[in-house]
């Protein structure tokens, strides 16, 4: 299995500012005939299912706000969210797709400080 | 605009089967090239996939689960279900049905909103 570790557990952040969580994998998710790396970010809020943020690693998905950032390649990949909202309190997690069984790093808490 | 909701059961007894239905709205599940999903979540903890079938009848079982889990599908009514047997309190989770848009190994753009299934006597 490939196993999908994020970093922080948990993290505090002001209104406006950067947030950043990192998301590294135990094996490369970059498929090269493609040149695609198979790894996504979703959003969840209590009680919600999880919300397609990124895939492809830096494709935003229609709809979502362009403070939402996704970048990195192979193994190691960043979340970026640019200027901290209110509304962005909440789980992220990365999960991969190149290999079966798709697997999810185990989540990122994001508190407003 | 496609929309999936689970149906279900919300307490199964310890040993016997859970059996989960998702009803597919604003799309069909035989789309070419879609494929459909079983993820679960216990209470409080990480996202788990479980299951995914395709179009054509495909499916795909996360080894941890395999010998316990049955994904179908009902083309009739539009909707996909999951079984597993042998149920213990571990199985206790949220359980979600989701679409991959072309192929299992994709991320997965709509979700139902989710079922509770507790194990318990």
């Amino acid at each position: 299995d490939i196993v999908m570790t994020q970093s922080p557990d948990s993290l505090a952040v002001s209104l406006g500012e950067r947030a950043t969580i990192n998301c590294k994998s135990s094996q490369s998710v970059f498929y090269s005939p493609n040149n695609k790396d198979y790894l996504a970010w979703y959003q969840q809020k209590p009680g919600q299912p999880p919300k397609l943020l990124i895939f492809w690693a830096s494709t935003r998905e229609p709809g979502v706000p362009d403070r939402f950032s996704g970048s990195g390649s192979g193994a190691d990949f960043t979340l970026t969210i640019s200027s901290l909202q209110a509304e962005d309190a909440a789980l992220y997690y990365c999960q991969q797709y190149y290999g079966l069984p798709l697997t999810f790093g185990q989540g990122t808490r994001l508190d407003i400080k | 605009q496609l929309q999936l909701q689970e149906s279900g059961p919300g307490l199964v007894k310890p040993s016997e089967t859970l059996s989960l239905t998702c009803t597919v709205s604003g799309g069909s599940i035989s789309t070419t090239h879609y494929h459909w999903g079983w993820f679960r979540q216990p209470p409080g903890k990480g996202l788990e996939w479980v299951a995914t079938i395709s179009y054509s009848g495909s499916t795909y079982y996360n080894p941890s689960l395999e010998s316990r889990v049955t994904i179908a599908t009902d083309t009739s009514k539009n909707q996909f279900s999951l079984e597993v047997s042998s149920v213990t309190a571990a199985d206790t989770a949220v359980y979600y049905c989701a679409r991959h848009p072309y192929n299992i190994y994709e991320f997965s753009r709509n979700w139902g909103q989710g079922t509770l299934v507790t194990v318990s006597s």
